[in-house]
């Protein structure tokens, strides 16, 4: 089955303890991404990957970063996290080789920071 | 980037359709019109896209006006699942992720 995973799902930590979020996709996805989403701001995007050792800034990429270190996973690192970091979590890829252009996203991540 | 405007809520019985209108004037020639929703406590699940053509698939059609400033997704028999936050986006496909706005919130009546 065709599916994005995360892990974990939810978490509760305290300020200042590094953390990561794993995504991995089964779909040989060149490209990747992620997203938070915030009551009243929508979804937005942390951080993308074109491909393997290619990322690049999102919209809100401060207090992040990423790795792609291979093609099926892009993990989310928060080196010092904070309160304003507590947030759902998505991460998505999509085939860009494709036309019809349809991203996967995760189930989410729930993250709370103390 | 492209804005779309979509209503904040929109209700609807169970078995009836659904017709979801989403005004995009400043969509530019290269913007597929994609649409997403996204269910209770789950990511964003794709439902369908188009450029120009109206366009049909298992979930639902959507239907583009010729000067493609709008756009409307039809759900042709609702149902108490389809209850969700619809969000209608432009993209072009480039490296930028999907912008989601606030999308309109279909409530479902049985």
């Amino acid at each position: 089955e065709a599916q994005v995973t995360q892990n974990p799902r939810y978490l509760i930590t305290v300020t200042g303890k590094k953390l990561t979020v794993t995504c991995s996709q089964n779909m040989n996805h060149e490209y990747m991404s992620w997203y938070r989403q915030d009551p009243g701001l929508g979804l937005r995007q942390i951080y993308y990957s074109m491909n393997v050792e290619v990322t690049d800034k999102g919209d809100v990429p401060e207090g992040y970063k990423v790795s792609r270190k291979e093609k099926r996973n892009f993990p989310l690192i928060l080196e010092s996290p904070s309160p304003n970091q507590t947030s759902l979590y998505f991460c998505a890829s999509i085939n860009r080789g494709s036309s019809y252009n349809e991203q996967f996203f995760g189930p989410g991540t729930r993250l709370t920071v103390l | 980037d492209a804005k779309t405007t979509q209503p904040n809520s929109m209700e609807s019985n169970e078995e009836e359709p659904v017709h979801l209108p989403c005004n995009h004037s400043t969509i530019s020639g290269t913007d597929y019109i994609h649409w997403y929703r996204q269910l209770p406590s789950q990511g964003p699940e794709y439902v369908i896209h188009g450029l120009t053509s109206n366009v049909n698939n298992r979930m639902a059609s959507l239907a583009i006006a010729e000067d493609r400033k709008s756009s409307t997704l039809i759900l042709h028999r609702a149902t108490l699942r389809d209850a969700a936050v619809y969000y209608c986006i432009l993209w072009g496909g480039g490296a930028d992720g999907l912008t989601f706005g606030k999308g309109t919130h279909l409530i479902i009546q049985p």
